[in-house]
Formats: structure tokens, C-alpha cells, sequence
């Protein structure tokens, strides 16, 4: 139904390594919401997407929303230590605004 | 601007104890939600308000009591408090699509 699936749910890599995280979907999305939560602190807002096919970069981070809105993904080229947190894909329920969020994908940075 | 406050940081509970997490926000947002973060589970939504006066129950509100007397504060009662209540607490605040402003969460531990 609401839910919203992220993979993996650990990734471990080389620093200098790129990394992506997946989000899907088995409804389509009307929007897919993406945070950052550094260890022991809180949730960050990082990017909304709305638009089929949108592509948005923030420096080093590059999101992606499907063609069909049913899925989503970060990728972060040539990672650094300061990447290492839990990525969190958010959805709105139809017709609300509370986002349901996805179980994250725990990113470690090997320096 | 502050954003969301939280208070308190930490807390041990006994079983059968009751206490209240304050949460307040200074950004006039509307919206303001209650999430618990288990190890691995991601955030689950408490309980959410849309404005003052007005609250409603999300995915996992047994045990849990809110109520929104004015537009920033957004308190949370634990009644009866259980070992299964022992979890990370973070409220949020938004405008009604846009993204949420997470407060620097409640760490609570029921013994």
C-alpha cells in the first residue's frame, strides 16, 4: 500500500567509491521526499522530487524520480567521510500530507 | 530561529511511570508529527496535528497521548510506560507537501 522499499539496507565502501541507494514503490508516488540522518543525530531534509523523470544534483549527490513515479534513487559520486549516515526515501499518503518513510539504507565510508 | 525543540535529550523511565516529551517549533507550521526510531526500522508516525485543536493517530499510536493546544507546541504522554516504548522520539514540523524540520530527538530507555 503506503510503504515505500529502500536497498540496500547497508552499504559499506572504499572512500573515493561511489554509492546508490533505491527507493520503490508498488503505488505511484506524487512526490518522493530524500533525508539525511547522521549517526546519533536527527533527520535532514536533503531534496524533493516531483516530476516524472526529474534529476536533481546537489554537489557530489545526484536524485533521480522514475519515468513512472514508482521509484527513486541517490547516487553519490566519489564518496567522503562526511557521507557516512542512514539515507531516508520519504512518501505522502494519498490525499495527506504525513510522509511515510522507508527503512534507510546505512551508509559506512572506509577511509 | 530555533526550529523544532525537543526536551528532554535522555530519559529512564521505570515500568508503569508516565511522562510527557515537549516538543515546540517556532516556524508557524502548520503541521507538526510524532515519530519513534527503532534500531533498523526507520521512523514510524505516533501521531500527527494539522493545526491547533485538531490531532489524529498514525500508524502506531497505542500507548501514546498528544494533544495541541497552541500552533507551536505539540506534546507527547506516555501513560503506563512499557519496556516496548524504549526507542528514539523525534517530532517534526512542516507546511502542508513541503519538507519536514526534525527536532534533535528524545532518547528514552523504559527499565
Amino acid at each position: 500500500g503506503q510503504q515505500v522499499m529502500q536497498i540496500p539496507q547497508y552499504q559499506h565502501v572504499q572512500e573515493g567509491e561511489d554509492f546508490t541507494t533505491y527507493c520503490n514503490s508498488s503505488t505511484t508516488l506524487s512526490n518522493i521526499q530524500w533525508y539525511k540522518q547522521r549517526p546519533g543525530g536527527h533527520p535532514v531534509f536533503l531534496i524533493q522530487l516531483v516530476k516524472s523523470g526529474e534529476v536533481k544534483k546537489q554537489k557530489r549527490l545526484t536524485f533521480q524520480f522514475g519515468e513512472a513515479k514508482k521509484n527513486s534513487s541517490l547516487h553519490i559520486t566519489a564518496t567522503q567521510t562526511t557521507d557516512v549516515g542512514t539515507y531516508f526515501c520519504a512518501r505522502s499518503g494519498a490525499g495527506s500530507y504525513q510522509l511515510t518513510f522507508g527503512k534507510g539504507t546505512k551508509l559506512s565510508v572506509i577511509p | 530561529n530555533a526550529g523544532v525543540t525537543q526536551t528532554p535529550k535522555f530519559r529512564i523511565l521505570k515500568i508503569g511511570q508516565s511522562m510527557t516529551l515537549q516538543c515546540t517549533q517556532d516556524m508557524n507550521h502548520n503541521y507538526m508529527y510524532w515519530y519513534r526510531q527503532d534500531p533498523g526500522m526507520g521512523l514510524k508516525l505516533i501521531y500527527y496535528s494539522v493545526g491547533a485543536g485538531i490531532t489524529d493517530k498514525g500508524e502506531v499510536p497505542n500507548g501514546y497521548n498528544v494533544s495541541r493546544s497552541t500552533t507551536e507546541d505539540f506534546p507527547l504522554r506516555l501513560e503506563l510506560a512499557a519496556p516496548s516504548q524504549t526507542s528514539v522520539y523525534f517530532c517534526a514540523s512542516s507546511y502542508p507537501t513541503e519538507s519536514y524540520t526534525f527536532g534533535s530527538g528524545t532518547r528514552l530507555t523504559i527499565v
